[in-house]
């Protein structure tokens, strides 16, 4: 499975955008890029994924590098409910079953 | 609501027991998952199911058993064989295993083996 690699940890204010990123420069044409969230005791969240284009939904945006070797996740405005772990993932797509490979993630501080 | 459910929420086992973890979906969900986290890792995938009565090993099969009899249950044993058992467990589901399905997961059983 290809890797990515995140910050250890990150800090934003309330109501200020945070960008995450994440590399994955090993990344093959069919790996889908998937973010996921977890808080402390709880399972995992779904955030967003993407393959090529950037993405929108109601929870974020997802910014993938034209080479595809990095991307960005967006959260516009920061509350204090979005201090999580955040995992980027890559998932292979193709024929064969392509696992969630779960890393360390980031560590999102959003301060009052 | 639709969902992923996890049961018990804490479960305690003594050295030697086998233990069972609930998991149960109502998303309608072909492929189901489990997930084994120890503290400050991340998750680290058990077995998986693409329909019923099929599963395959994950990457860390060994001293654990499913069984998907129904495709809205998947359980699993933790038996005596698996050495170091204490983690946090995690449940999940999908549409299938198709890299561009989202997968949604339970609340998670926390086993701690005294």
């Amino acid at each position: 499975d290809a890797k990515t690699t995140q910050p250890n940890s990150m800090e934003s204010n309330e109501e200020e955008p945070v960008h995450l990123p994440c590399n994955h420069s090993t990344i093959s044409g069919t790996d889908y890029i998937h973010w996921y969230r977890q808080l402390p005791s709880q399972g995992p969240e779904y955030v967003i994924h993407g393959l090529t284009s950037n993405v929108n939904n109601r929870m974020a945006s997802l910014a993938i590098a034209e080479d595809r070797k990095s991307s960005t996740l967006i959260l516009h405005r920061a509350t204090l409910r979005d201090a999580a772990v955040y995992y980027c993932i890559l998932r292979a797509g193709g024929t064969s079953y392509g696992k969630l490979t779960f890393g360390q993630g980031t560590i999102l501080t959003v301060h009052p | 609501d639709g969902g992923i459910t996890q049961s018990p929420k804490y479960l305690f086992r003594k050295e030697g027991q086998n233990v069972t973890l609930s998991c149960e979906q109502n998303l309608n969900h072909d492929a189901m998952y489990w997930y084994r986290q120890d503290p400050g890792q991340g998750l680290r995938l058990i077995y998986y199911s693409q329909i019923v009565n099929d599963f395959q090993k994950g990457d860390i099969a060994e001293g654990y058993s499913v069984s998907r009899e129904k495709k809205e249950s998947f359980p699993l044993t933790v038996t005596s064989a698996q050495k170091n058992p204490t983690a946090f467990y995690l449940c999940a589901s999908s549409m299938s295993l198709a890299a561009y399905n989202e997968q949604f997961f339970g609340p998670g059983t926390r086993l701690t083996v005294l």
